[in-house]
């Protein structure tokens, strides 16, 4: 089955620092992937659509400048939180598309202190 | 993109089938329902979608109105490991999944 790798699964950054988070497909080439940010006890909310070698799309409210998304291969997705302070801590997750079908990672903990 | 409607949360007993409603009386023609769950702290796992026809696979069946305006998710024997986040999403433009609050199910022994 198809089958998206999401890396790392965790990680802590100082505040004003950046972090990247990849995004990869490792059996199938996608067409889109998705990025969602998850607060506790909350849903899924989609920051941003992206499709290989173009410009992403943010959704109302996401900040384009601070989640540099780059999609810069059909099975390849990076979101990077630039300048990241303590209320971007939140659960991100990826989802990789193609023919109807979406696959999720498994989800990047990101604690920002 | 239509919204879908589902109940907050459900419990189920262990080895009998849940049934998980979920309304989206503002379908369009072509937008397909999805079914995906959340275990805490996991991503989404995909379980089953459909257009306008009853679905079933290993993990479970989606009947669908004849309307389309709802639709069940039925888990036929439920464990303990069943017990999520279970979200009912209809495709919308440019075929992004939008989440709702989703139904949190419990199996209980």
């Amino acid at each position: 089955g198809a089958v998206v790798s999401q890396h790392p699964s965790r990680v802590i950054c100082k505040s004003g620092t950046s972090v990247k988070i990849e995004c990869r497909s490792l059996d199938f080439q996608a067409t889109t992937m998705f990025w969602y940010r998850q607060f506790p006890k909350q849903s899924l909310m989609l920051m941003a659509t992206s499709n290989e070698g173009s410009k992403a799309t943010y959704e109302q409210g996401v900040e384009k400048d601070k989640f540099l998304i780059n999609h810069a291969s059909l099975t390849l997705s990076t979101l990077t939180v630039t300048s990241a302070h303590p209320e971007d801590s939140s659960f991100y997750i990826c989802s990789a598309s193609k023919g109807g079908g979406y696959t999720f990672g498994s989800g990047t903990r990101l604690t920002v202190v | 993109d239509a919204k879908t409607t589902q109940p907050p949360s459900m419990d189920c007993a262990e080895g009998r089938a849940a049934n998980l409603p979920c309304n989206h009386s503002t379908i369009s023609g072509n937008e397909y329902v999805y079914w995906y769950r959340q275990i805490h702290s996991q991503g989404p796992q995909y379980i089953i979608h459909g257009l306008k026809n009853n679905e079933t696979n290993e993990m479970a069946s989606l009947i669908i109105t004849e309307d389309r305006k709802s639709s069940t998710l039925i888990l036929p024997h439920a464990t303990l490991r069943d017990t999520a986040v279970y979200y009912c999403i209809v495709s919308g433009v440019d075929y992004k999944l939008s989440f709702g609050a989703g139904t949190t199910v419990t199996v209980r022994a």
